[in-house]
């Protein structure tokens, strides 16, 4: 069936490194990816898609890969800040008739300062 | 604050009680989503709502019953529920219909079963 996961539940790194969170789906029909962030105490916030026909996508410190060959997504951020302590999600959300977004199981990630 | 506001933020039932959790949304969007969040596991689509009607529902319990009155305003009514339904429920909304949506949450309700 339908899943996404990710490779590893929590990943620590010094303030001012980069930071890669890696994600796995199984779908190959999905064509649309989402990473949110969520900290403590609040719902998961957007933080960048990707759509199917890319393979790369830079936001502000972010930047998203996606590798339809081995169906692997990753979040990139780069000189790690104390706040972006967070669990990350990625997420599909393919072209189906409703909304309806898989989440996977979510990375820890905690920053060293 | 995302533009999607839930009250309350907390809650603590009897699994007696009856009791109602409520969403709204200031984003002008058109469909509505209830998610559950428990510890370590990830976030479980509950119900979804497109222009106010009912979409998707993912085998959920009968004790959870939603509502959409408006675009705007999504319930979730709670009615004998059991301890394994302690969790963070997250509201959501989108601008609905097919495509590439991002879904905007609220902070949720963190509900407490004993």
């Amino acid at each position: 069936g339908e899943s996404v996961g990710l490779h590893l539940p929590t990943l620590s790194v010094q303030e001012g490194d980069n930071s890669i969170i890696n994600c796995a789906y199984s779908n190959s029909a999905s064509d649309y990816f989402i990473w949110y962030k969520q900290e403590s105490g609040k719902g998961p916030q957007f933080i960048i898609d990707i759509r199917s026909n890319m393979d790369k996508r830079q936001g502000q410190r972010v930047t998203v890969l996606l590798n339809k060959t081995v169906k692997h997504l990753s979040l990139q951020i780069a000189a790690t800040q104390p706040g972006d302590s967070a669990v990350y999600f990625c997420a599909e959300n393919g072209w189906t008739s409703y909304d309806k977004v898989i989440f996977g199981p979510g990375t820890s990630l905690s920053v060293i300062p | 604050e995302t533009g999607v506001t839930q009250t309350p933020r907390h809650l603590v039932m009897g699994m007696t009680n009856k009791k109602s959790l409520k969403c709204e949304q200031h984003l002008g969007h058109n469909a509505m989503y209830w998610y559950k969040q428990s510890a370590k596991k990830p976030l479980e689509l509950m119900f979804v709502y497109s222009l106010e009607e009912r979409v998707e529902n993912n085998s959920v319990p009968s004790r959870f019953s939603p509502e959409c009155p408006n675009s705007s305003h999504l319930f979730l009514h709670l009615h004998t529920l059991q301890p394994e339904d302690s969790a963070l429920y997250l509201c959501a909304s989108s601008r609905s219909g097919h495509g590439y949506n991002e879904q905007f949450f609220g902070p949720g309700t963190r509900l407490t079963v004993l």
